[in-house]
């Protein structure tokens, strides 16, 4: 089962616009991770806010984490035609060792040029 | 190496057969994760090594799947009897030495498998 549930499943903007998505989860975290996967092709690691923190940064990604709400949000600013992708989040709930990631389902996202 | 690698790509097999997925994952990295991707999903956890000890396989959906790393480094997921509903994306990820928790884990570019 999957504990991520992810919003909207399904986005298309135009090119230079923002696009927002967000993650909703059930269970306790250690940490909160954002893939990306093009169509056909494996998983890349985006960024990871860890569950003291409440915003991360990273060239045109932002991320935010509200662990009283059991949210996070993934912000691309300026976005382009190569941004479009599925993204995932990804939560680490793991009491020890394994650091197991259960993932949502994912946002298709497409920029339109 | 430069990243995780995983083979074959694609794999067709029929009904019945078994199938043998290979992972390589990045030379020094202890942690390896097996995921299974159903089309139009997220990822799903199967099972998880430590070097070559099997910490957690409570993800493999039955009996029929099995991995394996025997000397801590290539893994191989072997699947027996397929069936159709084994169609899908097998993932394996691998994670920095155990003790650093990064937590970040680098995936591979997946085997799609396909059962007729």
């Amino acid at each position: 089962s999957q504990q991520g549930e992810e919003d909207p499943q399904a986005l298309s903007i135009q090119e230079g616009e923002n696009a927002t998505m967000n993650c909703s989860y059930k269970t306790s975290i250690n940490n909160l991770q954002w893939y990306r996967q093009n169509s056909g092709r494996g998983l890349v690691h985006l960024i990871l806010i860890r569950s003291n923190e409440r915003e991360k940064h990273s060239g045109r990604l932002r991320v935010t984490l509200d662990t009283s709400k059991k949210s996070s949000s993934l912000l691309i600013t300026a976005s382009r035609a190569a941004d479009t992708a599925s993204y995932f989040c990804a939560t680490d709930a793991s009491v020890q060792g394994a650091q197991k990631l259960v993932f949502g389902q994912g946002t298709r996202l497409t920029i339109n040029p | 190496g430069a990243g995780v690698s995983q083979s074959p790509r694609y794999k067709v097999a029929k009904r019945g057969q078994d199938v043998a997925l290979r992972c390589d994952p990045i030379s020094g990295h202890v942690s390896l994760f097996w995921y299974q991707q159903a089309l139009g999903q997220g990822p799903e956890f199967l099972t998880y090594f430590q070097n070559e000890a099997q910490l957690d396989k409570s993800g493999l959906p039955s009996d029929r799947f099995f991995a394996e790393r025997p000397e801590g480094s290539v893994s191989t997921l072997k699947i027996q009897r397929t069936q159709q509903e084994d169609s899908a994306v097998y993932l394996c990820a691998s994670s920095t030495p155990w003790g650093a928790r990064t937590d970040t884990q680098y995936f591979g570019p997946g085997t799609r498998l396909t059962v007729l």
